[in-house]
Parts: structure tokens; C-alpha cells; sequence
């Protein structure tokens, strides 16, 4: 069974330029996780997703970040533009409810903002 | 306001010996902790999970202690082994289905030959 697939791997982009990540979370997960992870702390959860639906975005900072789930299955999260301070790791996450037994995380994406 | 705490940054155990790694947490409404287990540029893997009714649960060499009156728990992996070299973060939760899971900043474990 392939994991939870992010691409890139690492970006590294000026401040005040857009960014996007992509996320293929496992077949048949229904819930789908977006976190963040700043040096030397533990994730954070930005948004989850119930099929298509973002049941919690209340972590999101809405004015600069925007995620989609289009039919339910792949992700995309959006920073625009992006700040020094966004420089983190990006990891999505999904599972086939809330998960309860874990989720399953995928090798996140690198940001740099420079 | 951190709600899951892991104080020691990182631990040194000599391989063979027991491992033990310490979280804490301030919400009483958790009733649901797991461990994730981390290697360098790998996303956090699930490890092992206890619910508050129980005192202790244990699969292989990871044994996982809840303390619910000092809002404490404990991961106990013995023996250690050097593939056990890792970061570890502890997390919470509730069994309601709308609750996120709250991570500690984690412990690096370094597994001494």
C-alpha cells in the first residue's frame, strides 16, 4: 500500500512569492490533515478535511493560506504571498476517520522563505 | 499555552538498556495519547496509543504508562536498540470526533553503542 505521497520534497522561495503543496493521502482515507511543524517544536494541525469538506480550518491564517480538497482525494495547500516566518515543515496526514489508531503522515515538504 | 509537554529535549540511553521518555499534559479532557516516532526528513509514524481507561499498555518492546491523577505518561522501551534512535512526540486527545490531536515539541532519543 503506498503511503501518504507530498511533493516537493523542499522549496525554497523569496518572501512575497506564492508557494503551493500537494498531498495524495491513502486510498479510501475520508479524512485528510494539513499540519505545520516549526523547528525544534511538535505539528500543529492548520486544517482537516472530511472528504471534501474542511471541518476545521480554525489554525488556518486565512488571510495568506487556502487549501482545497477537490473531489475528495488530493490536496493542494496555498501560501500567498509568503513570509520569513513560514519557513517550516508542512506535513499531510490522513486516515480513515478521525484517527483514533494515528494518522499516517507523509515525509512533509521543506519550506524555506528567504 | 502548551497542553502536551515534553520537557527533555533529548535523552541518551546505552544500547541493551531501558529507555524512558516522560510527557505531560494539562487538559483533563484528554482521554487519548499516542506516541509517534520520528526520523530525520520522514514524517512522524504512529507507534502506540493508550486510552484512559487503561493504567498500561505494551506491544513488543514499547510499553506506554498512564498516570491520569498526575496527568502523566511514560514511554518505556526496553531493550533500547539503535534503531530506536529517533525523535518521539507525545500527543493527545479526546475520543470526540471533532477534537485534534495535540503534539509535544518532542524528545531526540540517541541510542549510545
Amino acid at each position: 500500500e503506498a503511503g501518504v505521497v507530498q511533493s516537493p520534497r523542499y522549496k525554497i522561495i523569496e518572501k512575497k512569492q506564492p508557494v503551493a503543496f500537494w498531498c495524495n493521502p491513502i486510498s479510501g482515507h475520508n479524512t485528510l490533515y494539513w499540519y505545520r511543524q516549526n523547528l525544534g517544536q511538535g505539528p500543529e494541525l492548520l486544517i482537516r478535511y472530511e472528504n471534501e469538506e474542511a471541518v476545521d480550518d480554525s489554525q488556518l491564517p486565512k488571510d495568506r493560506f487556502s487549501a482545497e480538497r477537490l473531489k475528495g482525494v488530493d490536496s493542494t495547500l496555498k501560501i500567498q504571498p509568503a513570509e520569513l516566518g513560514d519557513s517550516a515543515v508542512y506535513l499531510c496526514a490522513s486516515s480513515f476517520e478521525q484517527g483514533q489508531r494515528g494518522y499516517t503522515f507523509g515525509s512533509g515538504t521543506r519550506l524555506t522563505v528567504v | 499555552d502548551q497542553q502536551v509537554k515534553q520537557n527533555s529535549p533529548s535523552l541518551s540511553v546505552q544500547e541493551g538498556r531501558i529507555s524512558i521518555l516522560n510527557c505531560d499534559y494539562t487538559n483533563s479532557m484528554f482521554d487519548y495519547f499516542l506516541w509517534y516516532k520520528k526520523y530525520p526528513a520522514e514524517g512522524p509514524t504512529f507507534l502506540i496509543s493508550i486510552s484512559s481507561i487503561k493504567d498500561k499498555n505494551e506491544d513488543g518492546r514499547f510499553t506506554v504508562f498512564l498516570n491520569k491523577s498526575a496527568k502523566h505518561l511514560s514511554l518505556h522501551i526496553v531493550p533500547s536498540q539503535p534503531g530506536d534512535s529517533a525523535v518521539y512526540f507525545c500527543a493527545a486527545s479526546t475520543l470526540n470526533r471533532d477534537d485534534k490531536i495535540i503534539f509535544g515539541k518532542g524528545t531526540r532519543l540517541h541510542i549510545l553503542p
